[in-house]
């Protein structure tokens, strides 16, 4: 069965430091997302990103936060400059077309900012 | 905007017994209805979802989910748990437009079974 793929499975870097989450998305998937759920707290939602360009994002997804799709395959998620508060897991998921309402979601990065 | 409330963080359960999992939301538009499990080391997968249609909903692993509007819940339950049923699971909405929209979940039931 297709499944959505993240690297690494957990990530350690310092405050200030520039990092760059992996996902592959289900192959012929076109809505891809990126959400985090920060230790004890709410899976909250990121970005939405379709036709090559962000649809829509949230107060959380601030300058330094991007996102990328360099290929037709692999979907990243860049945060410049870290902070602690970024310590979290982060999910990425894809969705096959509108009118389709599943999301498939990959199994994580956690990311731990010290 | 939508939000979502679960009501317990942890529940314990007997194997065999049966469960319920609550889980209300809050939103200002027609919204989806949606249960996700997760496995420990595994992505979050779907177990049902309302879109609309009859409230009563049947989803994987012998799971179903009941819309009730006037309560504003959908609560997931299973007449008799497994082992194999210890997981999280997420409540979620979305608004109910296109389908693609983004999901916005509450904070979690772990459900723990004991032999």
């Amino acid at each position: 069965e297709p499944e959505v793929t993240q690297t690494p499975s957990h990530q350690v870097t310092q405050m200030g430091q520039e990092v760059i989450l992996r996902c592959v998305p289900i192959s012929n998937h076109l809505y891809f997302y990126w959400y985090r759920q920060i230790l004890g707290q709410k899976v909250e939602f990121l970005v939405s990103f379709y036709n090559n360009e962000i649809s829509e994002k949230s107060e959380i997804f601030d300058d330094q936060f991007s996102v990328e799709r360099p290929d037709g395959s692999n979907f990243t998620l860049k945060i410049r400059s870290t902070k602690l508060e970024d310590s979290a897991m982060y999910f990425c998921a894809s969705l096959l077309t509108s009118g389709v309402y599943e999301q498939y979601f990959g199994p994580g990065t956690r990311l731990t900012v010290t | 905007a939508q939000s979502v409330t679960q009501l317990d963080s942890q529940v314990p359960v007997f194997e065999e017994a049966p469960v319920e999992l609550r889980c209300n939301y809050s939103s200002s538009v027609s919204v989806y209805l949606f249960w996700y499990v997760q496995y420990p080391n595994q992505g979050l997968q779907l177990l049902l979802k309302y879109l609309s249609g009859s409230t009563l909903v049947k989803g994987i692993n012998g799971f179903e989910a009941e819309f009730n509007k006037s309560q504003t819940s959908f609560h997931l339950r299973k007449p008799s748990v497994h082992i194999s049923d210890t997981a999280e699971y997420f409540c979620a909405v979305s608004p109910s437009n296109f389908g693609n929209e983004k999901l916005t979940f509450g904070t979690g039931t772990r459900l723990t079974i004991i032999p």
